[in-house]
């Protein structure tokens, strides 16, 4: 059965340093998403990725978060400078739909920790 | 208003129970619905898109009511397997899904 991946499983980083989130998505899927989930905390939308741009963001995702899909595979989630607060689980999703019943998958997410 | 609630739990229930969680949800333009289940540091996993008519997967039923804005997910013949949290998720019909933070569900032998 075809699956999301991510890398690193696991990141550790200083405050202020930047990190890059590694995921692949499912193969013939065209929509493309990051989430987070803070310890203890709901899972909550970051930003949603089609046609190689943003299609939707949250508050969140501010300036300093930024998505790229750099080749066919992998899409990717940079943090510029780290924040103590950013330290939680992100997890990349994709779905072959973006409207409708638009069934995600997740990836076994990254887990940040910021120090 | 919080836009997906849910009964945060824990349900205790014992094996071959039947356990039954709601969601409500605020947002009325809301078209999908869906039922994740999540394992402790685990990522979501879908378990069920949930439709207006209802739908059935073995021993799992999910119930939609537009008109009181929930859903419902009911486990028969709980398994010790089953023990998890349950999440409740919506969708405006765009893209990103809204999630409610789980009702987590302990399977005591």
């Amino acid at each position: 059965e075809p699956e999301v991946t991510q890398t690193p499983s696991h990141q550790v980083t200083q405050m202020g340093q930047e990190v890059i989130l590694r995921c692949v998505p499912i193969s013939n899927h065209l929509y493309f998403y990051w989430y987070r989930q803070i310890l203890g905390q709901k899972v909550e939308f970051l930003v949603s990725f089609y046609n190689n741009e943003i299609s939707e963001k949250s508050e969140i995702f501010d300036d300093q978060f930024s998505v790229e899909r750099p080749d066919g595979s992998n899409f990717t989630l940079k943090i510029r400078s780290t924040k103590l607060e950013d330290s939680a689980m992100y997890f990349c999703a994709s779905s072959l739909r973006g409207s409708g019943v638009n069934e995600q998958f997740f990836g076994p997410g990254t887990r940040l920790t910021v120090l | 208003r919080k836009e997906v609630e849910q009964d945060p739990g824990p349900f205790n229930v014992p094996e071959g129970a039947t356990v039954a969680f709601n969601c409500t949800y605020s947002n009325s333009a809301s078209q999908s619905f869906f039922w994740y289940r999540q394992d402790c540091r685990k990522e979501p996993k879908l378990l069920m898109s949930v439709y207006s008519s209802g739908n059935e997967d073995g021993r799992f039923t999910a119930q939609l009511n537009r008109a009181s804005q929930y859903i419902s997910l009911l486990i028969r013949d709980s398994k010790l397997s089953d023990s998890a949290t349950y999440l409740c998720g919506t969708s405006g019909g765009y893209q990103k899904v809204t999630f409610g933070t789980g009702t987590k569900l302990q399977v005591i032998p």
